[in-house]
């Protein structure tokens, strides 16, 4: 079946330190892949996403790119800032499908 | 404009009771998601409605869950008979067909 496996948190950084988030996944053909951030209080929202292989998506100066070679969606940004604290979900969709499958979240706490 | 709306955001109850959940979901938006957020744990799909189709019931854990989609509209997940271990955060999606999920900010269920 589908899965996703994302980077055990907790994360702690400092400010402007750069930030990795490792994420893996399992599934057939060529799914969607997505990153999804929840900020305190808040509810999820779509941080960024690629559609295929090699593609890269960015947003607010994170970044990942789609390896189908490595299965992967790692999610990056240089430097980050305290309002970058929050909980980052990694998660892909099957083509022709509906259900987004989530890894378990990452917290990430930056310090000033 | 208006985003995906839950209520109530907190609720308390005693095992054994039933609750409901409310979703209010984006204005046109055709699919609503529900998915439960346990602590330490990734987000696990409950159920999916599109349109007139009958709904996607594969992830309800048990017979205790049950949710209904009025006029294509709001929906409200049902818990029967509460056991300690529903207690979770409780999240509706809606999308618009091939578009991200938007995510209300949940409802923090707490059986005591």
């Amino acid at each position: 079946g589908n899965s996703v496996t994302q980077m055990e948190g907790p994360v702690t950084l400092s400010e402007e330190a750069f930030l990795t988030i490792n994420c893996t996944y399992t599934a057939t053909g060529y799914p969607s892949l997505f990153w999804y951030v929840q900020y305190p209080g808040e509810g999820l929202q779509l941080l960024l996403k690629a559609t295929k292989a090699d593609d890269k998506g960015s947003n607010k100066g994170f970044e990942a790119t789609y390896r189908k070679e490595t299965t992967s969606f790692h999610l990056e940004k240089g430097s980050v800032q305290v309002s970058d604290s929050a909980v980052y979900f990694c998660a892909l969709r099957r083509t022709n499908d509906y259900k987004l499958s989530f890894g378990a979240g990452t917290t990430v706490t930056v310090r000033a | 404009g208006a985003g995906v709306s839950q209520s109530p955001s907190n609720k308390v109850t005693e095992k054994g009771k039933d609750v409901e959940l409310r979703c209010d979901p984006i204005s046109g938006h055709t699919a609503l998601y529900w998915y439960r957020q346990s602590l330490g744990q990734g987000l696990e799909f409950l159920i999916y409605f599109q349109g007139n189709s009958a709904p996607d019931k594969s992830g309800l854990p048990s017979d205790r869950f049950s949710a209904e989609r009025t006029g294509g509209s709001v929906s409200t997940l049902t818990i029967q008979r509460t056991q300690q271990e529903d207690s979770a955060v409780y999240l509706c999606a809606s999308s618009a067909p091939n578009s991200p999920l938007h995510f209300g900010n949940g409802t923090r269920l707490t059986v005591t």
